[in-house]
């Protein structure tokens, strides 16, 4: 089993969608949870970081953590075309090792 | 958030060459950089934890013979390919880990694209 599992997609969604991303940790000892962000030929870009169990708002953007059920999600609200990309779920125990998902493709329509 | 700076962004090189790809932490110190390689439309591959002042940790099944890793100082990793052949040809990502950041995240470079021709 796959310390992490992501969904790869792709999402495709109409432009002011909410758009919904998951995935699911088999290790318990994660408390460290991040949401990266990553274009085309490019290096991923940190979106949302949140430490144990809990919700972080920032802007269009919530990260939610569950650790009872090892699963977080990204929440997009009015998703825009800018928004497509590759989304990549990362977490970590210690901060010294990361796990990360395989990444899921979204597309948002115009 | 802190940056990484990855240079050159893209490089081409003769097969059987080396060529040597720059990680910078550009406004924090960091003691670990990670390097990664990533096929299209697939996700991160570890390839090695480099640790300034010491010798890197490979993942299994990378060689570290050929991708030979130096962090000499708390600012900068490289990445050495060596000898590269067209199936190196790929896109190369480093990341590092400001300690001072209380945040436990990595931050990544702008990644560099490497084709062997």
């Amino acid at each position: 089993q796959k310390e992490v599992e992501q969904d790869p997609g792709p999402l495709s969604v109409p432009e002011g969608a909410i758009v919904s991303l998951n995935c699911t940790y088999s290790n318990s000892a994660f408390q460290y949870f991040m949401w990266y962000r990553q274009y085309s030929r490019k290096g991923p870009e940190l979106l949302m970081y949140t430490y144990s169990s809990g919700n972080k708002e920032d802007g269009r953007f919530t990260a939610q953590v569950d650790k009872s059920s090892k699963y977080i999600s990204l929440f997009i609200r009015d998703s825009q075309p800018s928004d497509s990309a590759t989304y990549l779920c990362a977490m970590s125990a210690t901060g010294n090792q990361f796990y990360f998902g395989t990444g899921t493709s979204l597309t948002v329509i115009p | 958030g802190a940056v990484v700076s990855q240079h050159p962004s893209r490089v081409i090189c003769k097969s059987g060459t080396s060529v040597k790809i720059e990680c910078r932490s550009l406004d924090f110190q960091a003691t670990t950089m990670f390097w990664y390689r990533q096929f299209p439309k697939q996700s991160l591959m570890l390839m090695a934890t480099s640790n300034e002042g010491s010798k890197a940790t490979y993942e299994q099944g990378v060689e570290k013979d050929k991708f030979l890793i130096n962090h000499a100082s708390l600012t900068l990793s490289t990445l050495t390919v060596t000898s590269a052949h067209p199936e190196d040809s790929s896109f190369y990502i480093c990341s590092a880990r400001d300690p001072a950041d209380s945040g436990n995240t990595i931050y990544f470079g702008e990644g560099s694209w490497l084709t062997v021709v």
